[in-house]
């Protein structure tokens, strides 16, 4: 069974300023995809970036990209610029194709930006 | 990507009743998820629903509970029964598309 595990319950950073929200996994698959959700208030999931296990390539999307350390199984994500609007939950998602392509979450960061 | 709608987007029942929520997209999807977010926790799989075959439910989740109805490849239908305080949560739907999974806006449940 595969795990995801965020150990920031909760950050802060300054608008304009960049922060890194942390996630490790755990698999035996060598085959998956990871993904950073977004969930603001509204409580809708916004798929932030998706990063498949094969591509070495750290994915990058506008402001956000992810810093994939697969022998560590590691993936985090930076925000670059935050604006106010990025102020939500933020959680870090596992997808294995042999595990019925279901996700796992982690716990979920709660980020804050703050003017 | 798939636009999801769901409905109600927010209910408070009676203990003891049943809602029905629906999950509907606006093109035809192989696969649908199910998922419950607990008061200020993240999100848990309840059941994989394809079109055509019987939901697939995870550890600690049962049919009798929630059964899930899947008549199409745009629609699909998740029932909380015999609900308690403790079945208060989000319910959000999704579907895959690309190895990628896109969400519906939720249903707020309150249990009472």
């Amino acid at each position: 069974a595969q795990t995801v595990t965020q150990s920031q319950p909760e950050m802060s950073v300054q608008e304009a300023e960049t922060v890194t929200l942390s996630c490790t996994y755990d698999t035996s698959e060598n085959n998956y995809y990871l993904f950073w959700y977004k969930q603001p208030p509204s409580r809708q999931m916004i798929l932030v970036i998706r990063q498949e296990a094969y591509k070495q390539q750290n994915a990058t999307e506008n402001r956000f990209s992810v810093n994939f350390q697969k022998a560590a199984k590691s993936f985090s994500l930076k925000i670059s610029d935050s604006q106010l609007g990025d102020t939500a939950m933020y959680f870090c998602a596992f997808m294995s194709p042999n595990a019925g392509n279901m996700l796992t979450f982690g716990g979920g960061t709660r980020l804050m930006v703050k003017p | 990507s798939a636009v999801i709608s769901q409905k109600p987007s927010r209910d408070i029942c009676q203990r003891g009743t049943s809602l029905t929520i629906q999950c509907q997209v606006d093109s035809q999807v192989t696969m649908m998820f199910w998922y419950r977010q607990q008061p200020g926790q993240s999100l848990t799989l309840i059941a994989t629903a394809n079109q055509g075959s019987e939901a697939t439910y995870e550890s600690g989740f049962v049919i009798d509970k929630f059964p899930i109805s899947r008549p199409n490849l745009t629609f699909s239908t998740l029932t909380v029964s015999n609900m308690s305080p403790e079945d208060s949560s989000i319910y959000l739907c999704s579907v895959e598309e690309g190895y990628e999974q896109y969400f519906g806006p939720g249903t707020r449940l309150t249990v009472t």
